[in-house]
């Protein structure tokens, strides 16, 4: 069975600060690993990681993803109360049936204060 | 990307009753899926509704209580029947991969059954 596991699971920083969410998991078919940002009820697209040591950047989020160790993380620099959310990581399953599944994690809660 | 609509927004509903939910694509897409985020809980998948043929239903989720039809490439149905408090969920549609092999979520259906 496809599992995903995030850390840590919430998170309260100060304006500024830089944080790191971490996303491991076992997939029987890996296809991609997907990171969402989720407000208020549909999670919205950030990035798709398919190869290892290749960093994917949008303004001030990056991640990488490492496919020997099977992680993945996130980076937040110069945060923003705007980036209050739930960031959810996902593999997709490549094999047969499941092709296209999404398996989530639980998700971490990053709260940002002024 | 493609765009996804969803009906409806959210509704209150009783229990022993069945609520509809619509799914409309702007592209015709192959697969489509429908989840579950039930409150404080990360995503599941329910199933795999492909145009053509019988959906596909996770462990945990039977035709019976979840029935879907997809008609066409363009659309689909997720009906949650005989409905109980423990429903009360955000029921979201998917599409992909795509052609970018990236999944997008409709906008969500928030269901509260009293």
């Amino acid at each position: 069975e496809d599992k995903v596991v995030q850390s840590p699971l919430s998170l309260v920083v100060h304006e500024g600060d830089t944080v790191t969410l971490n996303c491991s998991y076992e997939v029987t078919n890996f296809r991609s690993l997907l990171w969402y940002k989720q407000e208020k009820k549909a999670p919205t697209f950030l990035f798709m990681l398919t190869s290892s040591g290749i960093e994917k950047k949008s303004g001030r989020l990056s991640s990488i993803l490492d496919k020997k160790e099977l992680f993945s993380i996130l980076n937040i620099t110069a945060t923003q109360t705007g980036d209050s959310a739930v960031y959810l990581c996902a593999v997709s399953n490549a094999g047969g049936t499941s092709y296209g599944k999404l398996t989530f994690g639980q998700g971490t809660i990053l709260t940002v204060h002024p | 990307s493609a765009v996804i609509s969803q009906k409806p927004s959210r509704d209150i509903c009783q229990r022993g009753t069945s609520l509809t939910i619509q799914c409309q694509v702007d592209s015709q897409v192959t697969m489509m899926f429908w989840y579950r985020q039930q409150p404080g809980q990360s995503l599941t998948l329910i199933a795999t509704a492909n145009q053509g043929s019988e959906a596909t239903y996770e462990s945990g989720f039977v035709i019976d209580k979840f029935p879907i039809s997809r008609p066409n490439l363009t659309f689909s149905t997720l009906t949650v029947s005989n409905m109980s408090p423990e429903d009360s969920s955000i029921y979201l549609c998917s599409v992909g991969p795509t052609s970018g092999e990236t999944q997008y979520f409709g906008p969500g259906t928030r269901l509260l059954v009293l």
